[in-house]
This record gives C-alpha cells, sequence and structure tokens, in this order.
C-alpha cells in the first residue's frame, strides 16, 4: 500500500537549519508530486511547497520562499524539506502528503499523508 | 495570501445536519473545481474526505457531501455521529502561486 513515512522528531536552537525527510513506498515513486504542509500548536493547516520528483522542480508558497529547500532523492525515493533561520514560530508538526500525478497542471490532490514531524525550535 | 475563511466552530446534535463554509475569492475557489475537504482529529493525520469539490474517495461515508457556488464551497455533513467530532479544512488550487492554500479550520462540536 501506498505509504509516506517521515523522520523523527527534532528539537533545534533559533537560528539553526532542521532537514525533515520523507520516504515513499507502495507506488512509483517518480509518478506523483509531494507536498509538504505545517500544522503549529493550535493552528491550521499550512502549505509550504510541492516538489515533482520526476524532475525535482519545486514550488514554494510565497511566506517560505528562501528560507526552503525541497529536495529528492530517487535512489531512495525519499523527499526532503529543509527550513534555514529557525525561529519559534517554526515549531510546528510537518507533514509531506502525496500530491497529483507529475505530470497534472492543478495541485490540489492532498492523500495519503505521512505521520508528521515534530519540529521544536527552542531559544 | 491569506487563508480560505471558514467558521471557527459549528455544532450539531448526534442526527442532525450540519454545513461548513469555506470562502476564497475568484483566484482560488471560485476560479477552480479543485476543492477538497480534510478531517483531522487531535494527534491522528489528516484524512481526505472530499476532492474535486464533491466527491469522496472510496471508504469515505456518503454522510459527507461537497458543493460549491461562486467563491464559496460547503461540506454537509448528515446523519451527525459522534465520531465527527474534530476539525475540518478545505483547500483549494490558487492561481497565485500557483499552489494550495488552506482554510484556517472549523471545530465540528457534536452536542
Amino acid at each position: 500500500q501506498v505509504q509516506l513515512v517521515q523522520s523523527g522528531a527534532e528539537v533545534k536552537r533559533s537560528g539553526a537549519a532542521v532537514k525533515v525527510s520523507c520516504r515513499a513506498s507502495g507506488y512509483t515513486f517518480t509518478r506523483y508530486y509531494i507536498h509538504w504542509v505545517k500544522q503549529a500548536p493550535g493552528q491550521g493547516l499550512e502549505w509550504l511547497g510541492i516538489i515533482n520528483p520526476r524532475g525535482g522542480s519545486t514550488t514554494y508558497a510565497q511566506k517560505f520562499q528562501g528560507r526552503v529547500t525541497m529536495t529528492r532523492d530517487t535512489s531512495t525515493t525519499t523527499v526532503y524539506i529543509e527550513l534555514n533561520s529557525l525561529t519559534s514560530e517554526d515549531t510546528a508538526v510537518y507533514y509531506c502528503v502525496r500530491g497529483p500525478d507529475s505530470g497534472a497542471s492543478f495541485l490540489n490532490w492532498l492523500d495519503p499523508w505521512g505521520q508528521g514531524t515534530l519540529v521544536t525550535v527552542s531559544s | 495570501q491569506s487563508a480560505l475563511t471558514q467558521p471557527a466552530s459549528v455544532s450539531g446534535s448526534p442526527g442532525q445536519s450540519i454545513t461548513i463554509s469555506c470562502t476564497g475569492t475568484s483566484s482560488d475557489v471560485g476560479a477552480y473545481n479543485y476543492v477538497s475537504w480534510f478531517q483531522h482529529h487531535p494527534g491522528k493525520v489528516p484524512k481526505l474526505l472530499i476532492f474535486d469539490v464533491s466527491e469522496r474517495p472510496s471508504g469515505v461515508s456518503n454522510r459527507f457531501s461537497g458543493s460549491k457556488s461562486g467563491n464559496t464551497a460547503s461540506l454537509t455533513i448528515s446523519g451527525l455521529q459522534a465520531e465527527d467530532e474534530a476539525d475540518y479544512y478545505c483547500s483549494s488550487h490558487t492561481r497565485t502561486n500557483w499552489g494550495v492554500i488552506f482554510g484556517g479550520g472549523t471545530k465540528l462540536t457534536v452536542l
């Protein structure tokens, strides 16, 4: 079955960077986009961006441009999100989510979801 | 870009029906039939309930239905059950940045 398995919880200092991984299995890795979604404590869901594993192209939410980088490794069917210059506002659960077919023009398909990775930023 | 607008909370009694609205703009909800709804129980992973405005993935109860009129999409839950108590989020494709935008979320309380 389709599975997205994320790396474990992280604790980082303000100003540092964090890199979270998401390993995909159960389907052809390069056939589907992968989204990243953030949920801060007590807050709603927030879209961070999307990566096309086929060629590695990315689209980032304007709010995070310049601070976020999404990459992929096709040999291990893993995607990564790296967020730098961390502040307390980056404390959140980060989810990877399978997106639409990599040839799709519209991006609003999000299923299934990874289990989430808690990132805690301390000062 | 601001989130899509959802009511912060709604409530209903078992057996009743409720509707949650999701208001966007002509750049997102109003522009495309690519609206989804998710159910999120705290501590669990969000679950896709509705995609493409009104389509249900296999396995999702037909008590959940979606619709759209203009810039506002709606999720209706009929025959409310205790296990429906959760947070609900809408999302839409948006031409702004050619990405995805979420609603702020609605907490459903089953009385």
